[in-house]
């Protein structure tokens, strides 16, 4: 079946700095979608993607689908403190089997050093 | 904003118990899913319909069952809770048409059986 890995698995960063989280997937996707969930919370989706190539950007987020269509990344800059939280992407690929079904990253968990 | 809501946030129960947890949403769509997520952990897919009166397991077996007999509404039940049934389910539900496929979760429910 469609695996999609998300990395770094845990990011620890000052207030400030930016931030780079990526994912792949085994075959070929036609949606990429970035949400972030905060504790406690279901996750909130920040930036949809459909089209290879496309670069969408919502506010200091930045995430684009590659050229590929087996990755997007996703860039946070200039991090705050209310950047906290996990970052998960999820994608949907092609095929009977995969209508309407995401596939889904085991998620960034972004910590601001103190 | 998502119109999607669950009920209730947090739920302690006995093993043996029955359980239904609520979702309903407000915008009409027609795909609606239930995610069952341990805390900082990925996502996980147990159940999902696609309209009413079609439901579906999803890729985790999970031993909770659903109905879908109102567009807005897709209850979880559990016949009889077990300490391993402890954790959070999120709800979500997305709208085809279009081709989009985002979706939109709920706040959750935290779910601990003791």
């Amino acid at each position: 079946g469609q695996q999609l890995n998300q990395s770094p698995q845990s990011m620890f960063i000052q207030e400030g700095e930016d931030v780079s989280m990526n994912c792949t997937s085994s075959s070929i996707f036609n949606t990429w979608l970035w949400y972030k969930q905060d504790p406690g919370e279901g996750p909130v989706l920040l930036i949809a993607l459909y089209k290879a190539g496309e670069l969408t950007s919502n506010g200091r987020l930045t995430a684009q689908f590659g050229i590929t269509r087996k990755d997007s990344f996703l860039n946070i800059s200039a991090s705050i403190p209310s950047d906290v939280g996990i970052y998960f992407c999820a994608g949907q690929g092609f095929g009977t089997d995969s209508n309407y079904q995401l596939i889904w990253g085991a998620g960034t968990k972004l910590i601001i050093k103190p | 904003e998502a119109d999607i809501y669950q009920t209730p946030r947090y739920l302690v129960i006995g093993t043996g118990k029955k359980i239904t947890l609520e979702c309903s949403q407000t915008m009409g769509h027609d795909k609606m899913y239930w995610y069952q997520q341990d805390p900082g952990m990925e996502l996980h897919l147990i159940h999902y319909s696609y309209g009413v009166n079609s439901t579906e397991k999803g890729d985790l077996s999970s031993e909770s069952t659903v109905s879908r007999i109102r567009t807005e509404h897709f209850p979880l039940t559990l016949e009889s809770a077990r300490p391993s049934h402890t954790s959070q389910y999120l709800c979500a539900s997305s709208d085809s048409e279009g081709g989009r496929t985002e979706a939109f979760f709920g706040q959750g429910t935290r779910l601990t059986v003791v």
